[in-house]
């Protein structure tokens, strides 16, 4: 199937410190998602993304869909230790209209912040 | 509480013995899906369901079967399970079929095929 390339792939970083990771994709996606996975829960929604250039912030998150549609970014500020997780982009190509198709999810980008 | 429901936590089975991991949702929602996941692949789909007796294949479907014969619930069976099946696995649920509305994940079923 599709796949989205994730990028790093894992990260250590410092307290304090911003960390960026990005998804690419040969193909053209409507919408970027990115999710958190906290350890033992299920993926849950950060930011959403719909419109190529966009660029939407929540909190200390910034992500931005890229002008090809081929790629997003996520960016956080200033790393707390309870931002460690797994992060996960993912692309919904619709299936048609307005369905929501199938949702591609990327390899994930573990991240471990040292106090 | 709204949330999507997944039974067992964990599992450890033989091959070739059938099983079945139940999803269960209480908000509604019309889009239903089985992902698992592995290490450095993340998330594949195996199946979905757009509405209630709708299902279609994902990316990974060989050895999984699925049903929605209500709305609320979205079982996943695996007929002859293997080792390669061996997974981390989750249900999730969207309120409309469209890209706008955020997919609400359960918290996973671990299943080991020795």
């Amino acid at each position: 199937g599709q796949q989205l390339n994730q990028s790093p792939q894992s990260m250590f970083i410092q307290e304090g410190e911003d960390v960026s990771m990005n998804c690419t994709s040969s193909s053209i996606f409507n919408t970027w998602l990115w999710y958190k996975q906290d350890p033992g829960e299920g993926p849950v929604l950060l930011i959403a993304l719909y419109k190529a250039g966009e660029l939407t912030s929540n909190g200390r998150l910034t992500a931005q869909f890229g002008i090809t549609r081929k790629d997003s970014f996520l960016n956080i500020s200033a790393s707390i230790p309870s931002d460690v997780g797994i992060y996960f982009c993912a692309g919904l190509k619709p299936a048609g209209g307005t369905s929501y198709g199938k949702l591609t999810f990327g390899q994930g980008t573990i991240l471990t912040v040292h106090p | 509480e709204a949330q999507v429901t997944q039974n067992p936590r964990y599992l450890i089975t033989v091959t070739g013995k059938k099983l079945t991991v139940t999803c269960s949702q209480n908000m509604n929602h019309e889009y239903m899906s089985w992902y698992r996941q592995d290490p450095g692949l993340g998330l594949r789909q195996i199946y979905y369901s757009m509405n209630v007796e709708v299902t279609d294949k994902g990316d990974v479907p060989e050895g999984y079967k699925v049903s929605r014969k209500e709305k609320r619930n979205f079982p996943l069976i695996l007929e002859s399970p293997s080792p390669n099946q061996t997974s981390l696995y989750f249900c999730a649920s969207s309120f409309r079929t469209t890209g706008d509305s955020p997919l609400h994940f359960g918290n996973g079923t671990r299943l080991t095929v020795t």
